[in-house]
């Protein structure tokens, strides 16, 4: 069945370092495909998207490209800041479903 | 901007009680959703519902859950029989369309659900 895949964390980077989380995933077809973040006490809130290979999402200075040949979709950041500290979800929808299925979060702390 | 609300935002119950978990999905979203997160795992999906009915359940949802939407802007989750293994965040989230059109969902703060 579809599944998604992250790195574990907790990744702790100093402010201005570079991020690399990664994502792969296992689908039927080139789904969508998702991150998600959540800000301490707050809900899951959608950072990107993609809708096909080779597409980039990007938001906020956050970027994920589509790779279809590696199954991926690794969210980066060239200089993550403090107020960046939070659990960052991969996700895609579920085949022939109307929901999503996500990976286990990957928790970010970034001190200054 | 509009959100989703939920309440409460931690809910303590004894084993074989009753829970209620409230929500209050962004008013012109036609779906609708329940997600769980057991601490330390992935969030999984519980249930969608559209046009008053469930369209979807995981194997999750057993005979305990329930869903209602009891009036135009509430969406609600019920667990009877409450389970130790119970105990997990749950979200809700809603949505204009499916997920598999790409529509953004729109997820709630969560409720921590306690079973002691």
């Amino acid at each position: 069945g579809d599944s998604v895949t992250q790195m574990e964390g907790p990744v702790t980077l100093s402010e201005e370092a570079f991020l690399t989380i990664n994502c792969t995933y296992t689908a039927t077809g080139y789904p969508s495909l998702f991150w998600y973040v959540q800000y301490p006490g707050e809900g899951l809130q959608l950072l990107l998207k993609a809708t096909k290979a080779d597409d980039k999402g990007s938001n906020k200075g956050f970027e994920a490209t589509y790779r279809k040949e590696t199954t991926s979709f690794h969210l980066e950041k060239g200089s993550v800041q403090v107020s960046d500290s939070a659990v960052y979800f991969c996700a895609l929808p579920r085949s022939g479903y109307s929901t999503l299925t996500f990976g286990k979060g990957t928790m970010l702390l970034v001190s200054p | 901007e509009p959100e989703v609300t939920q309440t409460p935002s931690h809910q303590v119950t004894q084993m074989g009680q009753e829970v209620i978990l409230r929500c209050v999905p962004i008013s012109n979203h036609l779906y609708f959703y329940w997600y769980r997160q057991i601490l330390g795992q992935k969030v999984e999906f519980l249930v969608s519902f559209y046009n008053n009915e469930i369209s979807e359940k995981s194997e999750i949802f057993d005979d305990r859950f329930s869903v209602e939407r009891p009036d135009g802007s509430n969406f609600t989750l019920k667990i009877r029989s409450t389970k130790l293994e119970d105990s997990a965040m749950y979200f809700c989230a809603s949505s204009e369309a499916l997920a598999g059109r790409a529509s953004e969902q729109y997820f709630g703060p969560g409720t921590r659900l306690t079973v002691t």
